[in-house]
């Protein structure tokens, strides 16, 4: 049982490039998330998805798609990376229940933008 | 107002000692509560969640109050491996609207 899992750890993009952070999870939880964490600021919720095929924005959407097409997978694109998207990324995951029952995270990508 | 505040810290204290944080929430409707624990550099991990009846686990005892709209954790004989940022979670219901603190920071010193 490997709960959610990242990729990758670590990566470096230049400005203007895309890239896609992978999440899987194998716990069958119907809701999965993306945060970012910067110093100072929390976590703060860019995607959501309550289910295959549902999306939705969170609180910091602007440069970021995502999709879900199967329960198990939950992949962030960047579409044009920015400095400012510099961050730590976390991935989370929750049975249903509207976030009652907490979250089990990622272990998180670690993106820097040049 | 910030809708959940943490003191960022660091709480630094010895070996043994007990150690308490609160955390404020601004929304007066919040319906679930959460304490996180974040190592550096790992992702945050769930200690405990937060009943109105107060809920307690080995050395660690959260508590809420609605009226004061805070809730605690409290920890008892505290260990260097308790070293972590602690996260307060409030869920005020509905997934987007779960907030997380900034985080407070503890250091247990031998």
């Amino acid at each position: 049982n490997a709960g959610v899992t990242q990729t990758p750890k670590f990566q470096v993009l230049k400005t203007g490039q895309s890239m896609t952070l992978q999440c899987a999870q194998d716990m069958n939880h119907e809701y999965m998330s993306w945060y970012r964490q910067d110093p100072g600021m929390g976590l703060r919720l860019i995607h959501y998805s309550v289910g295959a095929g549902i999306t939705d924005q969170g609180e910091v959407p602007n440069g970021y798609n995502v999709s879900r097409s199967t329960t198990e997978d939950f992949p962030l694109r960047l579409l044009s990376a920015a400095p400012s998207q510099t961050s730590v990324y976390f991935c989370a995951s929750s049975s249903a229940g509207q976030g009652d029952y907490g979250y089990t995270f990622g272990s998180g990508t670690r993106l820097t933008v040049v | 107002r910030k809708e959940v505040e943490q003191d960022p810290g660091p709480f630094n204290v010895p070996e043994g000692a007990t150690v308490a944080f609160n955390c404020t929430y601004s929304n007066s409707a919040s319906q679930s509560f959460f304490w996180y624990r974040q190592d550096c550099r790992k992702e945050p991990k769930l200690l405990m969640s937060v009943y109105s009846s107060g809920n307690e686990d080995g050395r660690f005892t959260a508590q809420l109050n609605r009226a004061s709209q805070y809730i605690s954790l409290l920890i008892r004989d505290s260990k260097l491996s308790d070293s972590a940022t602690y996260l307060c979670v409030v869920n005020p219901g509905g997934y987007q609207k779960v907030t997380f603190g900034t985080g407070t920071k503890l250091q247990v010193i031998p």
